[in-house]
């Protein structure tokens, strides 16, 4: 079964760097792109940026453009998500979202991060 | 702000029928992009519910029903049950912004 499972999130401050991970598994990992989405404390889900199947592609929300750098390893079936300048406000859980066309059709459960001095 | 419109909240009694609106622009939904529609449960992770309009996953049943009109879409619930108590977001593309879209979510109660 289709599995992804966020990594790497904790508490950081502000100016700072972070690397989230998402470990897929059940599926053809290399032939699908894939995006990270947060979801800030009490809040609604916000898209932040999407990597096509073979990396050749990255786009991103205006919010984390310039700050952050999603990537992937097919060999490792591995996402990655390289956050710096970290904000107060990029203090949300994070989800890595399989797309299946432009829907998402598995999540992972999230990781937290907290931007915090 | 979201760039898609939904109410912030939605009631409904077991057994009754309720629906969610989900409002784009001519940039996303108005131009023909598809909405789909996802169901959080408190403390999970978002789940896809409804896919290219109204389309089912595999495992969601057809009390949940979505449809598309113009620039925007709704999603529909029959015969609610308690178990239907979530937030529900609805999602599609916007082509100004080069990305994926949320609505601000629709909390929905059971009474």
């Amino acid at each position: 079964q289709v599995q992804l499972v966020e990594s790497g999130g904790g508490v950081v401050q502000p100016g700072r760097s972070l690397r989230l991970s998402c470990a897929a598994s059940g599926f053809n990992f290399s032939s699908y792109a894939m995006h990270w989405v947060r979801q800030a404390p009490g809040k609604g889900l916000e898209w932040g940026a999407v990597i096509l199947y073979d990396g050749s592609n990255q786009y991103y929300a205006d919010s984390v453009k310039g700050r952050f750098t999603i990537s992937r390893d097919n060999s490792k079936n591995t996402l990655y998500l390289q956050m710096n300048s970290l904000r107060a406000e990029d203090t949300a859980v994070y989800y890595c979202a399989r797309s299946d066309d432009d829907y998402f059709d598995f999540w992972g459960q999230g990781t937290l991060v907290t931007v915090s001095s | 702000q979201s760039v898609l419109t939904q109410p912030p909240s939605v009631s409904g009694a077991p057994g009754q029928r309720v629906t969610i609106s989900c409002t784009g622009s001519s940039s996303n939904i108005g131009a023909g992009y598809d909405v789909h529609w996802y169901q959080q449960l408190p403390g999970t992770a978002p789940k896809l519910l409804i896919y290219a309009n109204s389309n089912w996953p595999s495992g969601v049943p057809d009390r949940f029903s979505g449809s598309k009109s113009g620039t925007s879409a709704s999603l529909a619930i029959t015969g609610l049950q308690a178990e239907d108590e979530a937030d529900y977001y609805c999602q599609s593309y916007d082509s100004s912004l080069s990305g994926s879209v949320f609505g601000g979510g629709t909390k929905l109660t059971v009474l």
